[in-house]
């Protein structure tokens, strides 16, 4: 099983660009999210969801939208960059049938310019 | 906010010696997981505690869920370079579809 792909891996944006990070899961979990990671800070949640069609915000949310029209499907969109948006971000899938453990995907690196 | 608070925040060691790691919080958690994290790459998953007092080991690392289910630890017995990484706590509530993470614990194994 791949587990959770995230593409692409790597993004440089210019300010005001908008661009869409893509993440599907082959795992049929019902839960997906998205994190981003910056140095000495942690993972910060940005959008999650429960299931196909429901998603709401985590901590972080603005600048961002999610949609989730698939189980397997979780795309997160900025809508105009900025550099404070300048991050790795990570897409995560869970289930209550697995304890709630997340699987990760292996991160985007973006850069905003 | 439920807040996991982790410690120590850095940790450097040598070889051979026994380590533990903290993660802490005032809130009640249905699930706890513990990951490790390498440089550029997602944390991985380590072991998910769910019963209150639970150990569970994984060769050298042990883990335990306190018995209020507010509280963890990680022991790691006779540590070893490749132990190095950035060692995550969090935890989940029941049917919430999120998970709360520590800031995490940068664990450095000497040769």
């Amino acid at each position: 099983n791949a587990g959770v792909t995230q593409t692409p891996k790597f993004q440089v944006l210019k300010t005001g660009q908008s661009m869409t990070l893509q993440c599907a899961q082959d795992m049929n979990h019902e839960y997906m999210s998205w994190y981003r990671q910056d140095p000495g800070m942690g993972l910060r949640l940005i959008h999650y969801s429960v299931g196909a069609g429901i998603t709401d915000q985590g901590e972080v949310p603005n600048g961002y939208n999610v949609s989730r029209s698939t189980t397997e499907d979780f795309p997160l969109r900025l809508l105009s960059a900025a550099p404070s948006q300048t991050s790795v971000y990570f897409c995560a899938s869970s289930s209550p049938r697995t304890g709630y453990g997340y699987t990760f995907g292996s991160g985007t690196r973006l850069t905003v310019v | 906010t439920q807040l996991l608070e982790q410690s120590p925040q850095f940790l450097s060691i040598q070889e051979g010696e026994n380590l533990t790691v903290y993660c802490n919080s005032s809130s009640v958690f249905s699930s706890l997981q513990w990951y490790r994290q390498e440089p550029g790459e997602g944390p991985v998953l380590l072991v998910t505690v769910v019963t209150g007092g639970e150990v569970k080991k994984l060769k050298r690392l042990t883990f335990q869920f306190g018995d209020a289910r507010k509280d963890s630890s990680l022991h790691i017995t006779a540590a070893q370079p490749g132990d190095t990484g950035l060692y995550l706590c969090a935890g989940a509530r029941l049917w919430a579809g999120k998970s709360t993470f520590g800031d995490g614990t940068t664990l450095t194994v000497k040769p």
